[in-house]
């Protein structure tokens, strides 16, 4: 089976613009999840998807929100960029909801807001 | 504030001795998942124990969990130069969020 892949990898972005990543999931996979990476706070989550419906939020301001669609890809949006939103954002599939299976990781999309 | 906190936060060792590190966390979990991160490989799931297992084993991967105690140990033994990474411990709670641990950078010196 094909791996979770990331698009872009690669994103530069000023600080007050807003930016779409995206998501494929391991396929049959229906659980999406994200999470921002940094040196300062470390891994946190930021929001579970499961069959179209967010099942789970973190603790991030409401600039950042996910759709997941139809065949389980995902997307994720920030808005009004920060220079602290500056991060590695990984996702992760899972083939079920609320963390009971492990998680595949993708490789990441690098935002540096600038 | 996060779930799991890691132990130590760093660790150099030559190759073919035994790795161990800890993880400690808050509140009642239903399970403790292990990962591993390098540049090469990204972060990789190595290991989920669930609350009511005390012991598990994948290849040269031994983690422990105590629930009384709130912490879990990764035991790697034999360890090579491509154990290299850091790793960390993940909790769920309630099923409702995902929180990893700090890491522990580990470095295994040929």
């Amino acid at each position: 089976k094909a791996g979770v892949t990331q698009t872009p990898r690669y994103l530069i972005k000023t600080r007050g613009q807003q930016v779409t990543l995206s998501c494929s999931p391991i396929s049959g996979h229906r659980s999406v999840s994200w999470y921002q990476q940094t040196p300062g706070q470390g891994l946190q989550f930021l929001f579970e998807y499961f069959s179209e419906t967010q099942r789970n939020k973190g603790n991030f301001p409401g600039r950042f929100s996910g759709r997941q669609f139809s065949n389980s890809r995902s997307e994720m949006n920030v808005s009004t960029l920060e220079l602290g939103d500056s991060a590695l954002y990984l996702c992760a599939s899972s083939a079920g909801g609320g963390f009971v299976y492990e998680q595949y990781f993708g490789p990441g999309t690098r935002l540096t807001v600038t | 504030s996060q779930q799991g906190e890691e132990d130590p936060q760093a660790l150099s060792i030559q190759e073919g001795e035994n790795a161990t590190m800890n993880c400690s966390y808050k509140t009642s979990i239903n399970n403790l998942q292990w990962y591993r991160q390098n540049s090469g490989r990204g972060l990789v799931h190595l290991i989920l124990i669930r609350s009511n297992e005390r012991e598990k084993h994948s290849g040269r991967l031994r983690v422990t969990l105590d629930t009384s105690k709130k912490s879990s140990s990764l035991l790697i033994t034999a360890s090579r130069a491509a154990d290299t990474a850091s790793y960390f411990c993940a909790t769920d709670r309630a099923g409702n969020q995902f929180y990893f641990g700090t890491g522990t950078s580990l470095t295994v010196i040929p």
